[in-house]
């Protein structure tokens, strides 16, 4: 079974605190992203990887970086983490560049709140 | 930009009633178009696909035509159960101008079934 797993379903940090979200991929896949979820505002794009130690910017990269030095592996990280970054993430995975099988495979998603 | 456009929620029915959600895109080119599902405390799960245009989508009873024409993707489906309350996710995925397909998620519609 295809999974991809992230390494806390619950994360409760202070302001300031640097904060590392792991998410990690068993499929192969080429691409790798990262989203948060927020009510009313359905699923943002924060950052993307379609290769080892590719990236590029989504819709929302502000107060975010990512580190992908492997390929099953993709990294968001919060500098300086702040209360209006209060969210659930989700990471993703998908093939490279096939648009018949595009389809994107989620892990269970980290709910971090920012105190 | 690409967008995608779905009904707001929530949806509420009872048991055995019909299903429509709707969902309306814009987008460069010919994407595929998709829709997920989010059970409670879970990730995203694709429901269905379709890669062109006059292509029908169907899984566990749910189906959707991909219609150029009105460039709409509608979610339906007979009769709904209690196990279908979910939230649902409208995307299309489309080719970016960096040469990878870069999805682009609706807002999400709650669906919430009565017995």
């Amino acid at each position: 079974d295809v999974k991809v797993t992230q390494s806390s379903r619950y994360l409760v940090k202070r302001t300031g605190e640097k904060v590392f979200l792991e998410c990690v991929q068993d499929m192969d896949h080429e691409n790798m992203f990262w989203y948060r979820q927020d009510p009313g505002l359905g699923l943002r794009l924060i950052y993307f990887s379609y290769d080892v130690k590719m990236k590029e910017k989504g819709d929302i990269p502000e107060g975010y970086s990512v580190s992908r030095e492997k390929k099953e592996r993709f990294s968001l990280i919060l500098e300086s983490a702040s209360t209006n970054q209060t969210s659930m993430y989700l990471c993703a995975s998908s093939i490279y560049r096939d648009p018949e099988t595009n389809e994107q495979f989620f892990g269970p998603g980290t709910r971090l709140t920012v105190l | 930009g690409n967008s995608v456009t779905q009904m707001e929620g929530p949806v509420t029915l009872s048991e055995e009633a019909f299903l429509t959600i709707n969902c309306t895109y814009t987008a460069t080119g010919y994407p595929s178009l998709f829709w997920y599902v989010q059970y409670p405390g879970e990730g995203l799960q694709l429901l269905l696909k379709a890669t062109k245009a006059d292509d029908k989508g169907s899984n566990k009873g749910f189906e959707a035509t991909y219609r150029k024409e009105t460039t709409s993707f509608h979610l339906e489906k007979g009769s709904v159960q209690v196990s279908d309350s979910a939230v649902y996710f409208c995307a299309l995925s489309a080719l970016s101008s960096g040469g990878s397909y870069i999805p682009t998620f609706g807002r999400g519609t709650s669906l919430i079934v009565h017995p």
